[in-house]
């Protein structure tokens, strides 16, 4: 069965320090996103990207935060300049974007990311 | 945030029996509703979904009631399974015509064998 894949499954920075978290979206999906968990927290929106650009971001996804499709297979977080708030669960998804807005989202098995 | 409130952190069920959990919106534009079943690390799996036009989902073991006047969802499993024992999370879209999800906090369930 077809399923998101990422990478690193844990990343361990310096505050200051620049990341990029990698996944691999579902191969005929055209719709991905990132989501973040903050331990004991809820699974939070960062940002939908559909066509080469972003569809959709929350006010968490500031300018310290970008999105790209380097290539046709993979999508990557980058953030500039990690921060100690920055420590989470990074889920990437994505879903089939048949442009039915109930296409179900498919979660991989997220980055965790430790900001020393 | 609190549009999507999961107001039982826990629930523990007898091996066999039905499991009820639940799920509460605020946010009356939301038409489009899922449970996932998440392990501990790894990601929210897809469980099961339903639309606003609907009242009610079956797959397998488990249904999902939607209640839009009283703005409630939940989740049955029946018959529980140990393997069921997960954190299970709700999600919501639809607001404003967005796509992104927007999550409870979580309902820890415990299977008892």
């Amino acid at each position: 069965e077809p399923e998101v894949t990422q990478t690193p499954s844990h990343q361990v920075t310096q505050m200051g320090q620049e990341v990029i978290l990698r996944c691999v979206p579902i191969s005929n999906h055209l719709y991905f996103y990132w989501y973040r968990q903050i331990l004991g927290q809820k699974v939070e929106f960062l940002v939908s990207f559909y066509n080469n650009e972003i569809s959709e971001k929350s006010e968490i996804f500031d300018d310290q935060f970008s999105v790209e499709r380097p290539d046709g297979s993979n999508f990557t977080l980058k953030i500039r300049s990690t921060k100690l708030e920055d420590s989470a669960m990074y889920f990437c998804a994505s879903s089939e974007g048949s442009g039915v807005r109930t296409d179900t989202q498919y979660f991989g098995p997220g980055t965790r990311l430790t900001v020393l | 945030d609190q549009q999507v409130k999961q107001n039982s952190p826990s629930l523990s069920v007898q091996e066999g029996r039905i499991s009820i959990l639940n799920c509460d919106y605020t946010n009356s534009m939301f038409d489009y509703f899922l449970w996932y079943k998440k392990y501990p690390a790894e990601g929210p799996t897809f469980l099961i979904s339903i639309s606003s036009i609907k009242d009610k989902n079956e797959d397998g073991r488990f249904t999902v009631f939607l209640n839009k006047s009283a703005k409630h969802l939940s989740l049955h499993i029946v018959p529980s399974q140990p393997g069921d024992s997960a954190v299970y999370f709700c999600a919501a879209s639809g607001a404003s015509g967005t796509y992104k999800y927007i999550f409870g906090t979580g309902t820890r369930l415990k299977v008892l064998a």
